[in-house]
């Protein structure tokens, strides 16, 4: 079956630009995650949405950053006025549920802030 | 803080011998503790996951260990071969809500 896909794979921008990045988690899965890795650096936790309850905001780094998830299936991830810090490949992942360990990954998106 | 360690510096192995990688954590007790592979231009694919009250998980050529009051995790690949080449990393649930925590992940080379 379909795996979690994103959207785009790549991303050049200008800094102070806004982006929108684009997951598309497993069918079914009410879990979705984003992280975000920096070149040679391990995952950083972003956001989480679990079904319809009000997201764990927790890891964003600055108010620069949000996500939605629109009818508990797509999910976007917005960058306003992006830096070249931004610069990083960006993972979604998604869960079957909140206590389903296991998370698929998407392929990432590329972000190259120049 | 939770810290999770490994070993930053690549390992290099040749085909056939068994592959040991390390992850360290401090300041945490985990529920559980899970291993992902990570290929160039990928997303991290899981591997295995083990609970704190088991010692030891087997997945074909894979083998994890968890030693909570070392806090620390053994992953084993044997009879290694040049496909394993890849980064692996350790991840750590650090709440309710399924966040997990990685390690830096280490950079494993199989040569043939």
């Amino acid at each position: 079956g379909a795996g979690v896909s994103q959207s785009p794979s790549n991303k050049v921008t200008e800094k102070g630009k806004d982006v929108e990045l684009r997951c598309d988690p497993i069918s079914g899965h009410t879990a979705l995650y984003w992280y975000r890795q920096s070149l040679g650096q391990g995952l950083e936790f972003l956001i989480y949405f679990q079904g319809n309850s009000a997201p764990d905001k927790s890891g964003l780094p600055s108010d620069r950053f949000s996500a939605e998830r629109t009818g508990g299936s797509v999910s976007t991830l917005t960058i306003q006025r992006t830096q070249q810090e931004d610069s990083a490949v960006y993972l979604c992942a998604s869960s079957l549920a909140v206590t389903q360990e296991t998370q698929y990954f998407g392929p990432g998106t590329r972000l190259l802030v120049l | 803080s939770q810290k999770i360690e490994q070993n930053s510096e690549a390992l290099n192995i040749q085909e056939g011998k068994t592959a040991t990688l390390t992850c360290n954590y401090t300041n945490y007790s985990p529920a559980y503790l899970q291993w992902y592979r990570q290929d160039p231009g990928r997303g991290p694919v899981f591997l295995l996951l083990i609970r704190e009250n088991e010692k030891e998980k087997r997945k074909e050529r894979l083998k994890v260990t968890f030693d909570t009051t070392l806090k620390q995790s053994l992953f084993h690949i044997t009879a290694s071969q040049p496909a394993d080449s890849a980064t692996y990393l350790c991840a750590l649930d650090i709440s309710a809500g399924n966040m997990l925590t990685f390690g830096g992940g280490t950079r494993l080379m199989v040569k043939p």
